[in-house]
């Protein structure tokens, strides 16, 4: 898997949308784009993931640029409980380990 | 279905002995996953089961790391002589694999193990 960048950290008001970044410019075309967040003192939990469509589910919705250099998670009204570390993954499809690679995240603080 | 769990949450080791950590996957995953995370960081993969079978391992992965997975159901991973920077939440993962690509390997993480080495 290979690198996406991230803010280091976030903030929003509770019931407000928010826009989570990520950039991953050299994503090849059959790289799926994953995001996992982490909860304090809890282990990584699946957002959502997509390739070239928008997505939603009902966690979040997953707006993916049209060159998919880019895209932006999208949480439609924050609760306090979304507070948490957001990471943006790259699923490289070539081949090689399996595991996910996470950055640093951006770190999401919700303001009541 | 109750979710990944790992055992136990919490070690305290000194330097220089072996701990083991136990992880039990969803049921019916057949691949399972082990990552250690430090303070700040994101988690970094160690290595991967696709039932017993152990198909990839980081170059983290020292020589005193050991991963198990004997019938294919829970894994054990074996620190051999802690060391202080040995530290970390080490987080199991497991996922049901049905080919075809990545997009179908949605991964389930368990509450992690933290390990602290005095």
């Amino acid at each position: 898997d290979a690198k996406t960048t991230q803010p280091n950290s976030m903030e929003s008001n509770e019931e407000e949308p928010v826009h989570l970044p990520c950039n991953h410019s050299t994503i090849s075309g059959t790289d799926y784009i994953h995001w996992y967040r982490q909860l304090p003192s809890q282990g990584p939990e699946y957002v959502i993931h997509g390739l070239t469509s928008n997505v939603n589910n009902r966690m979040a919705s997953l707006a993916i640029a049209e060159d998919r250099k880019s895209s932006t998670l999208i949480l439609h009204r924050a609760t306090l409980r979304d507070a948490a570390v957001y990471y943006c993954i790259r699923r490289y499809s070539g081949g090689g380990a399996d595991g996910l690679t996470f950055g640093k995240g951006t770190h999401l603080i919700i303001q009541p | 279905d109750t979710g990944v769990s790992q055992d136990p949450r919490h070690k305290i080791t000194k330097r220089g002995q072996n701990v083991t950590f136990r992880c039990d996957p969803i049921s019916e995953h057949n691949r399972l996953y082990w990552y250690r995370q430090t303070l700040g960081q994101g988690p970094e993969f160690l290595t991967y089961f696709q039932n017993e079978a152990q198909l990839e391992k980081s170059r983290l992965l020292s020589d005193r790391f050991s991963a198990e997975r004997p019938k294919g159901s829970f894994s054990t991973l074996e620190i051999q002589r802690t060391e202080q920077g040995d530290s970390a939440m080490y987080l199991c993962a497991s996922s049901l694999y049905r080919g075809g690509g990545r997009d179908t390997d949605t991964q389930y993480f368990g509450p992690g193990t933290r390990l602290t080495v005095l």
